[in-house]
């Protein structure tokens, strides 16, 4: 079975900071993806980065980049320069590339940005 | 935008009412997933597709059925609701184009059981 931790319910960060989110993650398979959403009030989950497990490189979309530790099952999100427009729950996901492909979440960790 | 809408957006019924939603996508997408989002559990699948009357179950499935008898539609009914339905459903297409593996979500479904 997969799972998918993220420790902290709440986070806050100063605009024009930056902010790391947590994820761990556990699966014994050795092919999947890594993925951060993003969900605003609007409710709709955008895609923020995505990870695939075999790329050693960490993945990077403008001010997101991730710190992708194998090993240690661990799935960091960081957000440079910090707007007020990053304000969302954001969810870290699994997708394991066998069997059903579902997609698991954790728990969500929402950000607060203050001006 | 990967053209899904979801159907009502907003739906509130009775106890033991049966409901039934839908998602549209506009993409030839094969694979359709329907989630339900409740507070502390991110979000979990209840079932999905892999291609026209080819469903299978997710972790949540009991309470749930779903039919896909065209590519564009993926049904999610409750057969007979109950108060521990009540929750956000999302529907979620996966695309695979240009080499990667991504879902992408429909606005989702507010649903409330009275």
């Amino acid at each position: 079975a997969q799972t998918v931790t993220q420790s902290q319910p709440e986070m806050s960060v100063q605009e024009a900071e930056t902010v790391t989110l947590s994820c761990t993650y556990d699966t014994s398979e050795s092919d999947y993806y890594l993925f951060w959403y993003k969900q605003p009030p609007s409710r709709q989950m955008i895609l923020v980065i995505r990870q695939e497990a075999y790329k050693q490189q960490n993945a990077t979309e403008n001010r997101f980049s991730v710190n992708f530790q194998k090993a240690a099952k661990s799935f960091s999100l960081k957000i440079s320069d910090s707007q007020l427009g990053d304000a969302a729950m954001y969810f870290c996901a699994l997708w394991v590339l066998q069997g059903a492909q579902k997609l698991v979440f954790g728990q969500g960790t929402r950000l607060t940005i203050n001006p | 935008d990967a053209g899904i809408t979801q159907s009502p957006r907003h739906k509130v019924t009775e106890t033991g009412t049966p409901v039934t939603l839908r998602c549209h996508q506009t993409e030839n997408h094969r694979y359709m997933y329907w989630y339900r989002q409740d507070p502390g559990h991110g979000l979990r699948l209840i079932h999905y597709s892999y291609g026209v009357k080819d469903t299978d179950k997710g972790e949540v499935s009991d309470g749930y059925s779903v039919s896909r008898s065209k590519t564009e539609d993926f049904l999610l009914t409750l057969e007979s609701a109950t108060s521990s339905q009540t929750s956000v459903y999302f529907c979620a297409i996966r695309d695979s184009g240009g080499g990667y593996n991504e879902q992408f979500f429909g606005p989702g479904t507010r649903l409330t059981v009275l």
